[in-house]
């Protein structure tokens, strides 16, 4: 069946990078994109980026620039979000999300709603 | 950046009644517009996406429609899985997505 699998739990210093990962199966992993979105104890969900699994072109949320990088490995279908300089405020579960593309009115391809989600992953970050 | 605002930030509703859910954005989109549904614990689950359209699985009682601004998710005859918390997303400005920061649907 189509799903996304997540890596365990981490636990961080303050200033310290974390990796999260994110395998892809029983789908074309290419053929669609994959998002990232966070979710802090108790609040809402929050977009983080895009990346094209087809091509590896990435789009990020502006308050996460310079701080985040997402890539993929086509060989293995999976889907990497690296998030550096960590900060308590990054203390989240983060989710992996597949994006599914449509063609819009005037014929360009586009990325819209979020169908297939992973588990999460928790990430704190403490001293 | 477009802002997703959604309305009530609470809604107490009795099992079998009718719940009505508002998401309103700071500038038209279209009809780019998806609704999440998230019980604790877990992760999100797509709803409704092209505002209207139910996605893989979806019950019919749910229904959403609108487009440009306004939106509403509708669900006909509260069941007791339905108590959860609901998010729309707009994806009119891809490949920036927003959220709206959700609405909590509680048993009255």
């Amino acid at each position: 069946q189509v799903q996304l699998v997540q890596s365990g739990a981490e636990v961080k210093k303050p200033g310290a990078s974390v990796k999260v990962s994110c395998k892809a199966s029983g789908y074309t992993f290419t053929s669609y994109g994959i998002s990232w979105v966070r979710q802090a104890p108790g609040q809402g969900l929050e977009w983080m980026g895009w990346i094209s699994a087809y091509n590896g072109n990435t789009n990020y949320a502006q308050k996460l620039q310079g701080r985040v990088t997402m890539t993929t490995d086509t060989s293995t279908s999976t889907a990497y979000m690296e998030l550096r300089s960590l900060r308590s405020d990054d203390t989240a579960v983060y989710y992996c999300a597949r994006v599914e593309y449509y063609y819009d009115s005037s014929g360009s391809m586009r990325g819209g709603a979020f169908d297939i989600w992973g588990q999460g992953t928790m990430v704190t970050v403490s001293s | 950046e477009i802002v997703m605002t959604q309305s009530p930030a609470t809604l107490s509703v009795s099992p079998g009644e009718r719940a009505t859910l508002s998401c309103r954005a700071s500038q038209s989109v279209s009809s780019n517009l998806a609704w999440y549904q998230q019980k604790p614990g877990q992760a999100p689950r797509l709803l409704i996406y092209g505002a209207s359209t139910r996605a893989t699985g979806i019950p019919a009682r749910f229904s959403g429609s609108g487009s440009g601004t306004e939106f509403t998710l509708t669900i006909s005859s509260l069941q007791s899985e339905d108590f959860a918390v609901y998010y729309c997303q707009q994806y009119n400005n891809w490949p920036l997505y927003t959220f709206g920061q959700g609405t909590k649907l509680e048993i009255k």
